[in-house]
């Protein structure tokens, strides 16, 4: 289908552990894009990866997009309690429609 | 990057009346969406509003109940009709290019 599935659905650490949030598809993806959305707030754009391989880093977020782009993931080091929230990857169409992932709730316990 | 607004933030209707949302965009952008959420799910893609022409609906969701009007680069609306508890959700919209979106804050609709 058109959606992308994210495992896990929660995910619940101790500040200061790493998390990581895999996101898998049946068909190769042609770019995966990934958003935070914050409890109460709206999704926000957080990168875009469009090469198989590719590797990009934000700072303490680290995401890889698979050889055969068919799946992507994204892992947080040593999480802060600003990292509350629930992360979706994306996948561009054809047809420039955008379909979200499933989503991983991630909650950080001081 | 781009800023989207929307309105009304929320509102309470009573079943068979009928929503109209406004997004703007305080720039051109090529893509806008509209998506509906519920609360702790993924988001819904609706449609792809096309400046000029009639909107692309995806599967379950059809004009007559989401008609959705976009007359420039920069504004789009989204009419919730004949409104039935079952669309209380939270609407959001989106726009922006191939490469990223930017999202509104939200609509968020109770139908009694």
């Amino acid at each position: 289908g058109q959606q992308v599935m994210q495992i896990p659905q929660y995910q619940h650490v101790q500040e200061g552990e790493d998390f990581t949030t895999y996101c898998n598809s049946s068909t190769t993806l042609s770019n995966i894009q990934w958003y935070k959305q914050r409890p109460g707030g709206h999704p926000v754009f957080l990168i875009q990866l469009v090469k198989s391989g590719e590797v990009k880093k934000q700072k303490r977020l680290t995401f890889q997009f698979g050889e055969a782009k068919k799946n992507s993931s994204l892992h947080i080091t040593a999480t802060q309690t600003t990292d509350v929230g629930t992360y979706f990857c994306a996948r561009l169409l054809s047809g420039n429609q955008f379909y979200f992932g499933t989503g991983t709730s991630l909650t950080v316990i001081p | 990057s781009a800023v989207i607004s929307q309105k009304p933030s929320r509102d309470i209707c009573q079943r068979g009346t009928s929503l109209t949302i406004q997004c703007q965009v305080d720039s051109q952008v090529t893509m806008m969406f509209w998506y509906r959420q519920q609360p702790g799910q993924s988001l819904t893609l609706i449609a792809t509003a096309n400046q000029g022409s009639e909107a692309t609906y995806e599967s379950g969701f059809v004009i007559d109940k989401f008609p959705i009007s976009r007359p420039n680069l920069t504004f789009s609306t989204l009419t919730v009709s004949n409104m039935s508890p079952e669309d209380s959700s939270i609407y959001l919209c989106s726009g922006g290019s191939a490469d990223t979106q930017y999202f509104g804050p939200g609509t968020r609709l109770t139908v009694l």
